[in-house]
């Protein structure tokens, strides 16, 4: 069954230091999704990307972060200048679909930040 | 802005009982709505999705939708310990999670 794939599942980095976290979405799947969950608390929306650019993005998605799909296949969150409270869980997702409805969103296993 | 209210539980329901998890949203602009389980530290895994107002099924799970009260509920039947997890209701779109309700079966 396809899935999402991330990696690294665990990423330890320094305070200040830059960060790429790596996805590679379901292969027939055209939207890209990026979220966020802060140890016991919810699953917050980072960004959405569909046709190499950004279609929406949260409040918490600041000039830190940035999305790429620098090939056909891999889809990249790069935070520039990590801070403490950037470690989170950070869950990949994708889609066949946007829109009202029926956009099943399939998510990846997730990569662990932790920023020391 | 869009939120997703559910109750965090924990929710203890012994093995073989129904359990039932609810949950209300704010924006009447939504369309679909859907259960994800996360089991601790995983990824969210979708349950079920339910776009119309009413019933829907799939198993042992029932979703059910009201949009005139902006509620979504999530029955599971003949609960199992395996079903001990985080039940998260979302709405659409981008997707809004809620905080999730715990769910505990108990053997």
């Amino acid at each position: 069954e396809p899935e999402v794939t991330q990696t690294p599942s665990h990423q330890v980095t320094q305070m200040g230091q830059e960060v790429i976290l790596r996805c590679v979405p379901i292969s027939n799947h055209l939207y890209f999704y990026w979220y966020r969950q802060i140890l016991g608390q919810k699953v917050e929306f980072l960004v959405s990307f569909y046709n190499n650019e950004i279609s929406e993005k949260s409040e918490i998605f600041d000039d830190q972060f940035s999305v790429e799909r620098p090939d056909g296949s891999n889809f990249t969150l790069k935070i520039r200048s990590t801070k403490l409270e950037d470690s989170a869980m950070y869950f990949c997702a994708s889609s066949e679909r946007w829109g009202l409805a029926k956009n099943i969103q399939y998510f990846g296993a997730g990569t662990r930040l932790s920023v020391l | 802005q869009k939120e997703v209210e559910q109750n965090s539980g924990p929710l203890s329901v012994p093995e073989g009982a129904i359990a039932s998890l609810n949950c209300t949203y704010s924006d009447r602009g939504s369309q679909s709505f859907f259960w994800y389980r996360q089991y601790s530290g995983k990824s969210p895994e979708l349950i079920m999705s339910i776009y119309s107002n009413g019933d829907k099924e799939d198993g042992r799970f029932t979703a059910q939708l009201n949009k005139a009260s902006q509620y979504v509920s999530l029955l599971i039947r003949d609960s199992q310990p395996s079903d001990s997890a985080t039940y998260l209701c979302v709405g659409n779109t981008p997707l809004v999670f809620g905080k999730g309700t715990r769910l505990s079966v108990i053997a």
